[in-house]
């Protein structure tokens, strides 16, 4: 099975910071990777897909870059509403894995 | 409006079994491959299971295998899992998402999910 580790499990951030979060497989992915942020009581939502690929209607602020096996989320300016709990997943082969989890939380 | 509506849900003794629907409307169903992915209250997202667009390919994560089966109805527009055995670790939210045409990517729509409880 492919493991993702995700890097960091939480962090603190003022309004306007930049965020950048990491994802490592545990073999190549063929740049399969999505990105989903997930609030209290909320089902997932996607933010990016195919790595770098930016969901229809999410803000430009969000990116993702990488391959091979290290992948990145940026928020280039943090807002209020994406205080939040992001997840990687990787969907090349199965069983398909998710990262831990990183909590963003107010500073 | 893509929409994907659990249910079936509950409270269930260690040991029993119970059977989850995802009702599919707003698109071809029988167009898309779908999954299964649950969420432990307070924890992290876990894949279960995914089935094709015709049922023909199916997948399931190594804890769930022998005890849980997918299976999809096209003409129904809807997706099932049938969970035996429960154990206590399988209590979570429960939702189902689509996987975008295709299957080259994944997880624009979901349900709100339904949660599972097991406990005595």
């Amino acid at each position: 099975d492919i493991q993702m580790t995700q890097s960091p499990s939480s962090l603190s951030a003022s309004v306007g910071d930049r965020v950048t979060i990491t994802c490592r497989a545990s073999q190549g992915i063929r740049n399969v990777l999505g990105w989903f942020q997930q609030k209290p009581g909320k089902a997932p939502k996607r933010l990016i897909y195919a790595t770098s690929s930016l969901q229809s209607g999410v803000p430009s602020r969000f990116s993702g870059s990488g391959s091979g096996t290290e992948f990145t989320l940026t928020i280039s300016s943090l807002q209020p509403e994406d205080f939040a709990t992001y997840y990687c997943l990787q969907h090349n082969s199965y069983p398909w894995t998710f990262g831990q989890g990183t909590k963003v939380e107010i500073k | 409006e893509v929409q994907l509506v659990e249910s079936g849900g509950g409270l269930v003794k260690p040991g029993g079994s119970l059977r989850l629907s995802c009702a599919a409307s707003g698109f071809t169903f029988s167009a898309y491959a779908m999954n299964w992915v649950r969420q432990v209250p307070g924890k992290g997202l876990e894949w279960v299971s995914a089935i094709s667009s015709a049922g023909t390919y199916i997948y399931y994560t190594e804890s769930v295998k022998g005890r849980f089966t997918i299976s999809r109805d096209n003409a129904e527009n809807s997706l099932y899992l049938q969970m035996n055995s429960l154990r206590a670790e399988d209590t979570a939210v429960y939702y189902c998402a689509r996987d975008d045409y295709g299957g080259k990517t994944f997880g624009e729509y979901w349900g709100q999910g339904t949660l599972v409880t097991v406990s005595s």
